[in-house]
């Protein structure tokens, strides 16, 4: 069964504290890997797409990789307004088209 | 107006209601969706629309019905919903529908008295 699991559920860390968000999955081929960020009460904010192992990408204090059964969100020294979940998606090879399977996302605390 | 924009933000109703969620996207995309977050799980894919057509129904209830008229409108009728169908329902498109990257509108967060 494809799944996504994302770990840790909660993660609080100090206004330049550096960190990493683990992203692990299992699925039948992979055609995608997309981390998105979400703030309270609102929709999910596309980040980044991540295609094949080896793959980086990075935005401001983000970073984000991919292996074969995971990808990492480095956030480095964070700001108290990356508070928010981070929430991981694959697109698996088989099965229907479109159809993203999450995890149930890390919620960050940014403390000043 | 611009990205994905979804009506109303927030909605009170009674099991017996009926009512109508509206999701519009600015973007030119071809394939729509409907999900459903509830807390403390991940976000479910309920429809998927692509070029107008319905390619996915992941075994929503029949209370749930979707429409969509043409690529830049979607609509999710509710009636008589149950409590448990309180959640936060996410509208979002891509381009072509085929593992490609979903940008979502801000959600309508719905409750079932």
């Amino acid at each position: 069964e494809d799944q996504v699991t994302q770990s840790p559920e909660a993660l609080r860390l100090q206004e330049g504290e550096s960190s990493s968000l683990n992203c692990s999955y299992t699925v039948s081929g992979l055609r995608g890997l997309f981390w998105y960020r979400q703030d309270p009460g609102k929709g999910p904010e596309f980040l980044f797409t991540l295609y094949s192992a080896g793959e980086e990408k990075e935005k401001e204090r983000l970073k984000a990789t991919l292996t074969k059964k995971e990808s990492f969100l480095h956030i480095t020294a964070p700001k108290p307004e990356d508070s928010a979940t981070y929430l991981c998606a694959v697109h698996p090879g088989g099965g229907s088209q479109g159809n993203l399977i999450f995890g149930k996302g890390t919620k960050l605390s940014v403390k000043p | 107006e611009t990205g994905v924009t979804q009506t109303p933000r927030h909605l009170v109703m009674g099991m017996t209601n009926k009512k109508s969620l509206k999701c519009e996207q600015h973007l030119g995309h071809n394939a729509m969706y409907w999900y459903k977050q509830s807390a403390k799980k991940p976000l479910e894919l309920m429809f998927v629309y692509n070029f107008k057509e319905q390619t996915e129904n992941n075994s929503v209830p029949s209370r749930f019905s979707p429409e969509c008229p043409n690529s830049s409108h979607l609509f999710l009728h509710l009636h008589t919903l149950q409590p448990e169908d309180s959640a936060l329902y996410l509208c979002a498109s891509s381009p072509t529908g085929t593992a490609d990257t979903q940008y979502f509108g801000p959600g309508t967060r719905l409750t079932v008295l």
